[in-house]
């Protein structure tokens, strides 16, 4: 079965430094989202992503982080300045069209010292 | 999106059915309810959408009541690894397709 999946599972990094977070949606779906879930709270809503733009974005997507579908496969997160409060598990998700269900890839835990 | 309440934990005994209730009172006409569950810290995972009809797959069933302020997703035969936090989600299907996701039920089910 076809699955979304990401890179690294685990990423440490300094506070101030740059990452990117990489997904790779199922192939042949449309619809791609960022979410973000600190360690004990509830999953939350960054951005979705089609057609090559931003369709929509949390408050939480701020300058600070970018989304970009460089070639036919990939999805990354940008993070230009991780604060220590970027510290979370960070879950890339896609669908063919908005109705039908999400597939949520494995997540990048993100831990910013 | 319209809000909705649901018990924070449960347990459920192995092999039973385990029925999650989610209240859904101000949910609109044209909102879906959704549910979704979380294994420990895996990415999420589908299980099953309505918008009025019951619904049933290889799953779960869902059952709307008919005023649609509430609903119940029901595992037939729990496993111990349906253990998981059970998110139940309404939402208007748009263009963006987010999710907004409360704390959910955690289910737990024991041998």
């Amino acid at each position: 079965e076809p699955e979304v999946t990401q890179t690294p599972s685990h990423q440490v990094t300094q506070m101030g430094q740059e990452v990117i977070l990489r997904c790779v949606p199922i192939s042949n779906h449309l619809y791609f989202y960022w979410y973000r879930q600190i360690l004990g709270q509830k999953v939350e809503f960054l951005v979705s992503f089609y057609n090559n733009e931003i369709s929509e974005k949390s408050e939480i997507f701020d300058d600070q982080f970018s989304v970009e579908r460089p070639d036919g496969s990939n999805f990354t997160l940008k993070i230009r300045s991780t604060k220590l409060e970027d510290s979370a598990m960070y879950f890339c998700a896609s669908n063919p069209q908005p109705l039908v269900e999400q597939y949520f890839g494995p997540g990048t835990r993100l831990t910013v010292t | 999106d319209a809000k909705t309440t649901q018990p924070p934990s449960m347990d459920c005994a192995e092999g039973r059915a385990a029925n999650l209730p989610c209240n859904h009172s101000t949910i609109s006409g044209n909102e879906y309810v959704y549910w979704y569950r979380q294994i420990h810290s895996q990415g999420p995972q589908y299980i099953i959408h309505g918008l009025k009809n019951n619904e049933t797959n290889e799953m779960a069933s869902l059952i709307i009541t008919e005023d649609r302020k509430s609903s119940t997703l029901i595992l037939p035969h729990a496993t111990l690894r349906d253990t998981a936090v059970y998110y139940c989600i309404v939402r208007v299907v748009s263009h963006t397709g987010k999710l907004i996701f409360g704390q959910g039920t955690t289910l737990q089910v024991k041998p």
